[in-house]
């Protein structure tokens, strides 16, 4: 398998504009979650998903942030708008779940930079 | 609100030191317990995970112990080697969720 598969790798966008993040997570994983990186707060989690359902998105800043997961195989981050100070790290992570095992795969993040 | 903390936040080795990573949590009710490792510019990697009931677990030259009473965990790394040079962070989950609480991390640097 290719791993969780982000993109883009690097976003930069200015503030007020939509950024949508995108996330395949390793197949037959039941687990889904999108974590933030900074240097300040360290990794955070912002929600995840299970079989496809949100479970806990209290990780969630604000309303201006906001994920799906229409299927198995993909998921989104949205923010709109954007402001600088979302600029970090985002990751998403996909975890079989009990059955599998408990350990989360990470993706290789998306960096992003709000002017 | 479980916190999990991390000292040192860094720490330089020669090559070929055994070391230690400490990982504290206040919250002793976890159900597992991770270590990941975490290089410059990339995702994270797992290394290592214990379950509540476990005392420790071991992968190469790594070894991982838990003491969920007093609420801590130690990575050890043997032989180290610069390749081992990254950022360590471990991480809790609760008894009840998946959501996982990390830790800062240790920036660790192996010199040859």
């Amino acid at each position: 398998d290719a791993g969780v598969i982000q993109s883009p790798r690097h976003e930069v966008t200015e503030m007020g504009q939509e950024v949508t993040l995108r996330c395949k997570p390793i197949s037959g994983h039941d687990y889904l979650f999108w974590y933030r990186q900074t240097m300040m707060r360290g990794l955070e989690l912002l929600i995840y998903f299970n079989n496809n359902v949100p479970i806990d998105d209290s990780g969630m800043p604000e309303d201006r942030f906001s994920a799906k997961m229409p299927n198995a195989s993909f998921s989104t981050l949205k923010i709109q708008p954007s402001e600088p100070r979302d600029s970090a790290v985002y990751f998403c992570a996909s975890s079989p779940g009990t059955r599998g095992g408990d350990t989360q795969y990470f993706g290789p993040g998306t960096r992003l930079t709000v002017l | 609100k479980q916190e999990v903390t991390q000292i040192p936040a860094a720490l330089s080795v020669p090559e070929g030191e055994n070391l230690v990573l400490n990982c504290s949590f206040t919250d002793s009710a976890i159900y597992n317990l991770q270590w990941f490792r975490q290089d410059p510019g990339k995702g994270l990697t797992s290394l290592l995970l214990i379950q509540s009931s476990q005392r420790e677990q071991t992968s190469g030259r790594l070894n991982a112990s838990l003491d969920k009473s007093s609420g801590r965990s130690t990575l050890y790394i043997a032989a180290s080697q610069p390749g081992d040079s990254a950022t360590y962070l471990c991480a809790v989950r609760p008894n009840s969720g998946y959501a996982l609480n990390f830790g800062k991390g240790t920036s660790l640097l192996v010199t040859p």
